[in-house]
């Protein structure tokens, strides 16, 4: 069974760092591109990042570029999303997807997510 | 607000046909394949279309995708109460370098 399982959420100060990682079961991870999307508390979808398959590509949408980082273990089926400097606007429902094509560059859909974890950031 | 444009809500009645749009740009839905997801809050989305007009297996073919110059479409037939969700398309867009999804539908079978 295909299985993404996400964890490190939780309350944060205004500018502070937290790390998530997500997971990964029952598929060749280092084949696809991995993506974050968050959905903040009554908003929509939001993709945060995503990484290639070797982690050779890095993407992120423009709030995040210098406050985030997307990293993966390929020996141990895990990706990652550093944040630091958090904001009360990164409060979300985080999200890690996997792409629905073996070998792309970048993502090109999901099809696999996680069940997400909550990262809250409040003083 | 959202590079791709869905429309806040849309209704129909049990059994009859709905259609979401999103309308993006050349450098997104013009040159790129679009996927469509379903979406609970609090839930895991679930990939519905993929490559514009391709369905994964185990999604009924009540769900339809199109894509027409920098629009897209989603169909979907014979409603079910169980289809009341929110819906989002997405793709890549190549001059912001990012995957953009639109802003979500609501979706209410009456």
């Amino acid at each position: 069974e295909v299985r993404l399982v996400e964890s490190g959420g939780g309350l944060v100060q205004p500018g502070g760092s937290l790390s998530l990682a997500c997971a990964a079961s029952g598929f060749t991870f280092s084949g696809y591109v991995m993506t974050w999307v968050r959905q903040a508390p009554g908003k929509g979808l939001e993709w945060v990042s995503g990484i290639s398959g070797s982690g050779s590509f890095t993407y992120y949408v423009d709030y995040v570029k210098g406050r985030f980082t997307i990293s993966r273990d390929n020996s141990k089926n895990t990706l990652y999303l550093q944040m630091k400097s958090l904001r009360a606007e990164d409060t979300a429902l985080y999200y890690c997807a996997k792409d629905k094509f073996f070998g792309s560059g970048s993502p090109d859909g999901f099809d696999v997510w996680g069940q997400g974890t909550m990262v809250t950031v409040s003083s | 607000q959202s590079v791709l444009t869905q429309p806040p809500s849309v209704s129909a009645a049990p059994g009859q046909k709905v259609t979401i749009s999103c309308s993006g740009s050349s450098s997104n839905i013009g040159n790129n394949y679009v996927s469509w997801y379903h979406h609970l809050p609090g839930t895991a989305p679930t990939l519905l279309i993929y490559d514009s007009n391709r369905r994964p297996s185990g999604i009924p073919d009540r769900f339809s995708g199109s894509k027409s110059g920098t629009s897209a479409t989603l169909g979907i037939t014979g409603l079910q109460s169980g289809d009341e969700a929110n819906y989002y398309c997405g793709t890549w867009d190549n001059s912001l370098n990012v995957w953009v999804f639109g802003g979500g539908t609501k979706l209410t079978v009456l």
